[in-house]
């Protein structure tokens, strides 16, 4: 059982929009700046959104985060068959004193 | 170019103990912070560990705590996880992670590089 709680999996059609959204709690979302990771299978995660909201170099921005209290959520526009990942949800539990990461969200693009 | 390389995963028996490290290279290793995330297959990431840029602050998750040390040699640019009294459920692929800013552990977790991860199984 994870402290973030994501959706298991959400689908959308090439060139849509999806959202995932990540429900935590005051002591992490609700204090703690939130950070976004897409993982292809096999291989390491990779840094979408640091800081709620912003793109490291690189990132494309068809990519997008932003949180409001205890939630953020990640947005993808222009969705491509490229974009079918797995997508954490991270922060730091300031009452845990630990990191914590979302369960994950599996993106299907059809 | 910035690289982390993990090394040191095993079969090992539970009970065992093992030593990983991760080999940092093309950055100023002691001025960040390090972490250890672990993938169970098949499962979400876990936060691990967290140490901070000097090596004085550790963190570790209730899964690990009492059974893991991380820490770190800043003179050869590595960071370590000796895993003690292992359990089959610390079976995973272990990954270290740079912060992407801080030199304290408590932040985001901003981790902007991430090794490719070695794997440690647990089975007898």
């Amino acid at each position: 059982q994870s402290v973030l709680t994501q959706p298991p999996s959400v689908s959308a059609a090439p060139g849509q929009r999806v959202t995932i959204s990540c429900s935590g709690s005051r002591s992490n979302i609700g204090n703690n700046y939130v950070s976004w990771f897409q993982q292809f299978p096999g291989t390491a995660p990779k840094l979408l959104i640091y800081e709620n909201s912003k793109r490291p170099s690189g990132i494309p921005d068809r990519f997008s985060g932003s949180k409001s209290g205890t939630s953020a959520t990640l947005g993808i526009t222009g969705l491509q068959t490229g974009d079918e990942a797995d997508y954490y949800c991270g922060t730091w539990d300031s009452s845990l004193s630990v990191g914590v990461f979302g369960g994950g969200t599996k993106l299907t693009v059809l | 170019e910035m690289q982390l390389l993990e090394s040191g995963g095993d079969l090992v028996q539970p009970g065992g103990s093992l030593r990983l490290s991760c080999a940092a290279s093309g950055f100023t290793f002691g001025s960040y912070a390090m972490y250890w995330v672990r993938q169970a297959p098949g499962k979400g990431l876990e936060w691990v560990s967290g140490n901070s840029g000097g090596g004085g602050s550790t963190y570790y998750a209730d899964s690990v705590k009492g059974r893991c040390t991380i820490s770190r040699d800043n003179s050869k640019n590595t960071l370590y996880l000796q895993m003690d009294s292992l359990r089959a459920e610390d079976t995973a692929v272990y990954y270290c992670a740079k912060d992407r800013l801080h030199g304290y552990v408590g932040g985001p977790l901003d981790f902007d590089l991430w090794g490719r991860g070695t794997l440690v199984t647990v089975s007898s």
